[in-house]
């Protein structure tokens, strides 16, 4: 089974500083590993994936995150943050075990806030 | 805008009524999901269609019925709702490949009545 947890329900951040936002996964085979933000009554957008190659991935909007197998992790990070990036964030993860485009699980999100 | 539509945006119905969500993406892809997005809960995948056939049926009741008439469309007819079925449906679609990111439509708030 593969699941996706985010540990903190919420995430408060001074405009500047930079940020984090954490996630963890548990997969049968190898991960694929997508992070997602939603902006108020709108949908999710793609920022970023790693499907193999260098831990570090660079995302849209300065956003980047970093693979971590050991840990099992695949933690979101941007070195200064933006009262714009206030959203809440989705982690998701899709097991390599599936040939096709198989199932898609998201963690329950994480909100974070950018105060000026 | 993602190239993934939904339609309607908002929606309210009695729970006697019977109504159709729809989604449409010109992106090319040939897997297309339906997500439930309840407050205070991760995203709920609900069903996965790949080449218009039914790939996952994660335990959704019957009051829900999906139709992907072809890879570009995508309905979930709904009847007989309950209020606890009041949320934000999702449509997202991807390449037929495990590392290929969805695309998510602006989904449709749903209140059942």
């Amino acid at each position: 089974a593969q699941s996706v947890a985010q540990p903190e329900d919420q995430v408060n951040v001074a405009e500047g500083n930079p940020l984090t936002v954490k996630c963890t996964y548990s997969v049968s085979g190898n991960p694929y590993l997508f992070w997602y933000v939603q902006y108020p009554n709108r949908g999710l957008q793609f920022l970023l994936k790693y499907i193999t190659g260098d831990n570090l991935v660079k995302g849209s909007y300065g956003f980047e995150a970093e693979f971590n197998k050991s840990q099992t992790s695949f933690h979101l990070k941007k070195p200064s943050a933006l009262v714009s990036d206030s959203a809440l964030y989705f982690c998701a993860v899709r097991d390599t075990i599936y040939n096709q485009g198989g199932k898609l699980i998201f963690g329950q999100g994480t909100e974070l806030s950018v105060k000026p | 805008e993602t190239g993934v539509t939904q339609t309607p945006r908002h929606l309210v119905m009695g729970m006697t009524n019977k109504k159709s969500l729809k989604c449409e993406q010109h992106l090319g892809h040939n897997a297309m999901y339906w997500y439930k997005q309840s407050a205070k809960k991760p995203l709920e995948l609900m069903f996965v269609y790949n080449f218009k056939e039914q790939t996952e049926n994660n335990s959704v009741p019957s009051r829900f019925s999906p139709e992907c008439p072809n890879s570009s469309h995508l309905f979930l007819h709904l009847h007989t709702l309950q209020p606890e079925d009041s949320a934000l449906y999702l449509c997202a679609s991807s390449q037929d490949s495990g590392g290929a990111e969805a695309f998510f439509g602006q989904g449709t708030r749903l209140t059942v009545v």
